[in-house]
């Protein structure tokens, strides 16, 4: 098992671009969430899906789109780039339903830099 | 607003010494409080997790101390090592059968020979 995969590693792009970063996860997770960090902030959920077809808005998910197309895929959009947006951002994966599964398996991130 | 809030910020302990990191919530609709370890570089990993109904849960060198009425839990690690080092994250569930984690700001310890 590869576990949560994400991809790029490193990221750098101008004001007004736009990107995909992706997520992918070979466990048959029900639950994926996009996370940013930022320094003094902790980790502030984006958005999250509970399976194929759905998805729902987190803490702070202005600026970024998702879609969920398959189980194993939760890539997330930006669609116009700001520096406001420049952080390490975690995918996560989990079982969907608490009591079964309660563990959350994160990626090793994407250090995104917006200039 | 932050939902759960940590202290403190950061931590300098000597070897063998016990870190205590600290949580507090207000929403009462959280149904499992986890504790993330996080390395330079690194994702976060789950390290402890506590239900509300148990007061305390005891896993090797570390402890959660859980307080249902004062709404605080916190993370103790006993006889701490260089190795601990790390970026310590509490978080709270919310109930309703998802597995949607909120995240405290963190708290970045440093264990020192």
């Amino acid at each position: 098992n590869a576990g949560v995969t994400q991809t790029p590693k490193f990221q750098v792009l101008k004001t007004g671009q736009s990107m995909t970063l992706q997520c992918a996860q070979d466990m048959n997770h029900e639950y994926m969430s996009w996370y940013r960090q930022d320094p003094g902030m902790g980790l502030r959920l984006i958005h999250y899906s509970v399976g194929a077809g759905i998805t729902d808005q987190g803490e702070v998910p202005n600026g970024y789109n998702v879609s969920r197309s398959t189980t194993e895929d939760f890539p997330l959009r930006l669609l116009s780039a700001a520096p406001s947006q420049t952080s390490v951002y975690f995918c996560a994966s989990s079982y969907s339903r608490s009591g079964r599964a309660d563990t959350q398996y994160f990626g090793p991130g994407t250090r995104l830099t917006v200039l | 607003q932050q939902q759960v809030k940590q202290s403190p910020q950061s931590l300098i302990v000597q070897k063998g010494g016990i870190s205590i990191i600290n949580c507090a919530y207000e929403n009462t609709a959280f149904d499992y409080f986890p504790w993330y370890q996080q390395f330079p570089g690194k994702g976060p990993a789950l390290l402890i997790a506590i239900r509300p109904d148990v007061s305390e849960k005891k896993e090797g060198r570390f402890t959660i101390s859980f307080n249902k009425s004062a709404k605080q839990f916190s993370l103790h690690i006993m006889d701490s090592q260089p190795g601990d080092s790390a970026t310590y994250f509490c978080a709270a569930r919310f109930s309703g059968g998802y597995n949607k984690l909120i995240f405290g700001a963190g708290t970045r310890l440093a264990v020192h020979p």
